[in-house]
């Protein structure tokens, strides 16, 4: 089943506790991306990648980083957290053949900085 | 620059009432693809529909259909019967087929159904 995972669904952590959420689709998809999703301002993208070890910003990228050391994994780091990142954020990936913009959306991870 | 804007922020109606979210998008691009999602309360994203540029036809599924006019930059979702499973976050987005990197979203409208 062609899917795109997120871990963990829920996390709740203190500021400056650096923390990793992974990411890993399972279609050989090109594209990956990181959304955050805030009330009022709908989904945001923070980083995107379009390939192994071809990352770039995206709109919100302050606070975060990402590696794409393998096709299938695009996980998001958070080196020290702060309360304003308390969001819920998605993965994405998309392919680009016959795929070209369909996109597919991992379930989403809850994120809560005290 | 590109936007997407759903100045419906929360709709309420009554089940089985007809309702229409409305979407309207900006681009000077002139090929690029047009989605609605659905975001229900357990909050995954679930794709309803898209569209290209070149495509103004208008589209039914069963109780959902939609309405795309280029000339006015809308691509507008309407919900027949509405019932209460249909409660949820919609979000309309806009991706350029020049700029492969990203989806925009609009802030979404929370639709909800009362029984």
């Amino acid at each position: 089943e062609a899917q795109v995972t997120q871990n963990p669904r829920y996390l709740i952590t203190v500021t400056g506790k650096k923390l990793t959420v992974t990411c890993s689709q399972n279609m050989n998809h090109e594209y990956m991306s990181w959304y955050r999703q805030d009330p009022g301002l709908g989904l945001r993208q923070i980083y995107y990648s379009m390939n192994v070890e071809v990352t770039d910003k995206g709109d919100v990228p302050e606070g975060y980083k990402v590696s794409r050391k393998e096709k299938r994994n695009f996980p998001l780091i958070l080196e020290s957290p702060s309360p304003n990142q308390t969001s819920l954020y998605f993965c994405a990936s998309r392919g680009t053949g016959g795929t070209f913009y369909e996109q597919y959306f991992g379930p989403g991870t809850r994120l809560t900085v005290t | 620059a590109q936007k997407v804007t759903q100045a419906q922020t929360e709709i309420s109606v009554v089940e089985k009432e007809d309702v229409t979210l409305d979407c309207v998008y900006e681009t000077r691009d002139t090929t690029y693809y047009l989605f609605w999602y659905k975001q229900p309360p357990s909050g995954e994203l679930v794709f309803l529909i898209r569209r290209n540029s070149f495509d103004e036809q208008n589209e039914i599924s069963g109780r959902y259909s939609w309405n795309f006019q280029k000339s006015t930059s809308s691509f507008n979702f309407t919900i027949t019967a509405s019932q209460v499973v249909d409660s949820a976050v919609y979000f309309c987005a806009l991706a350029l087929y020049s700029s492969a990197s990203k989806i925009i979203f609009g802030s979404g409208t929370r639709l909800s159904i009362r029984p």
